[in-house]
Formats: C-alpha cells, sequence, structure tokens
C-alpha cells in the first residue's frame, strides 16, 4: 500500500541553524501539508500546497518557514533560523485527485532546537 | 473557523472493556478522520468517516453529520489500543484538518 514517507525520523539542531524536513508524498497525490505537535498539544496546521504554490498558511507559517517542491517525487519544510519553539514533531500529508478529502500522514519528523 | 471538541479527555480501561470517544463538531464539514498517536509519535489513520458507519476489526465508528458530531467504538481493549485518538474535520471552505485536543486512552492490564 502506498505511504507517505518523512526523513529524518529525529533532527537535533542548534538555535539560529536552518533545517530542511524531507516528504515523499504518495505518487499521484496533488495536494500536499505539513502539520506540527508541539510535544502534548493538539496537531496543528501550518501550509498546504497545490499546483506548486501555497494554497493556504496558518499565521505560525511566517517568514521563516518556506515549502518547496524541488521535483517530482519531494516535499520540503525548510526553516530558516530555528528558534527553541519550534520544537516538535512536523507530520507531511498528502491527498488524492480532486474530490477526495482523506489525507494521508507520514511517520512524522521530531525536531529537537538546544 | 470550525470548532472541534473532544471527550472525555482522559480514559482509563480495563482490558477486556468496552468504550465510546466523542467528537463534536461545528459547522458542516467535507471530511473527517479519526487518528490513533501511538507512542512513538506516529499518527494512525483509522477512519475516514465523513458520513455514516464503517467498522475495522474491534474498532467501528459512526459519523451523524446533520448533528454534527462522530463517535469512535472500541470493543474489548487492549493494552496496544493506549494512546491518543485525534478527530479531525476539514469545513465546507477550506481543505486543512482542523483537530481535536484530542482523548487519553490508557487500558491496564
Amino acid at each position: 500500500e502506498p505511504e507517505v514517507t518523512q526523513t529524518p525520523s529525529h533532527q537535533v539542531t542548534q538555535m539560529g541553524q536552518e533545517v530542511i524536513l524531507r516528504c515523499v508524498p504518495i505518487s499521484n497525490h496533488l495536494y500536499f501539508y505539513w502539520y506540527r505537535q508541539i510535544l502534548g498539544q493538539k496537531v496543528e496546521f501550518l501550509v498546504s500546497f497545490y499546483n506548486n504554490e501555497i494554497s493556504e498558511k496558518s499565521e505560525i507559517f511566517d517568514d521563516q518557514f518556506s515549502v518547496e517542491r524541488p521535483d517530482g517525487s519531494n516535499f520540503t519544510l525548510k526553516i530558516r533560523s530555528t528558534k527553541l519553539e519550534d520544537s516538535a514533531m512536523y507530520f507531511c500529508a498528502s491527498s488524492g485527485p480532486s474530490g477526495s478529502y482523506e489525507q494521508y500522514f507520514g511517520p512524522g519528523t521530531r525536531l529537537t532546537v538546544t | 473557523g470550525i470548532q472541534v471538541e473532544q471527550s472525555p479527555p482522559d480514559l482509563i480501561l480495563q482490558e477486556g472493556a468496552n468504550s465510546t470517544l466523542r467528537c463534536n463538531f461545528s459547522d458542516s464539514v467535507n471530511n473527517l478522520q479519526w487518528f490513533h498517536q501511538n507512542p512513538w509519535g506516529q499518527l494512525i489513520n483509522l477512519f475516514y468517516i465523513p458520513s455514516g458507519t464503517k467498522q475495522n476489526g474491534r474498532l467501528s465508528a459512526t459519523t451523524v453529520a446533520t448533528e454534527r458530531y462522530s463517535l469512535l467504538y472500541i470493543s474489548s481493549s487492549q493494552t496496544t489500543d493506549s494512546g491518543v485518538y485525534f478527530c479531525a474535520v476539514i469545513d465546507r471552505y477550506g481543505n486543512k484538518l482542523v483537530f481535536g485536543a484530542g482523548t487519553i486512552l490508557r487500558v491496564k492490564s
């Protein structure tokens, strides 16, 4: 069964460093998402991406964040200058052709900023 | 935006017991999904159920869209059912999932 994959599973970085989180969505899906979950809290939407552009973003997704689909398979989230409060689990998700709203989640990347 | 409320916030069960988790939402939805977050933090997709009833083994779910709630039933609970159960919805206007705060389930042997 096709699945969303994410790398790395765990990343430790120092405050102020740039990180790139990688995702490979399900191959025939058209919509891509990033969510994050701070430890002990609910899952929050960050950004959605369709047709090579951002379709919606939350207020969390400020200028420090960017997303890219550099090729036909990868979908990345970049945090330019990490802060302690960026420590969280980051989930990538994808959904299929128009009319199908079900979102499939990857296993997550745990980001720890020290 | 749409509000999602889950109850109860915490639930402790003896192995073998049954339970019902509830999700209320404040507006019409195009999507409703139930997830189980395991101890490693992974979100396991249990059901995609914007309306109707589905069953998968010991788990079943019902969404009554007109009354804006969904129920997740766990029968004959096992210790491996422990974790956090999240309900998430997409409203009529967008395409992002809005998550509830979750129900923390602990199953004791």
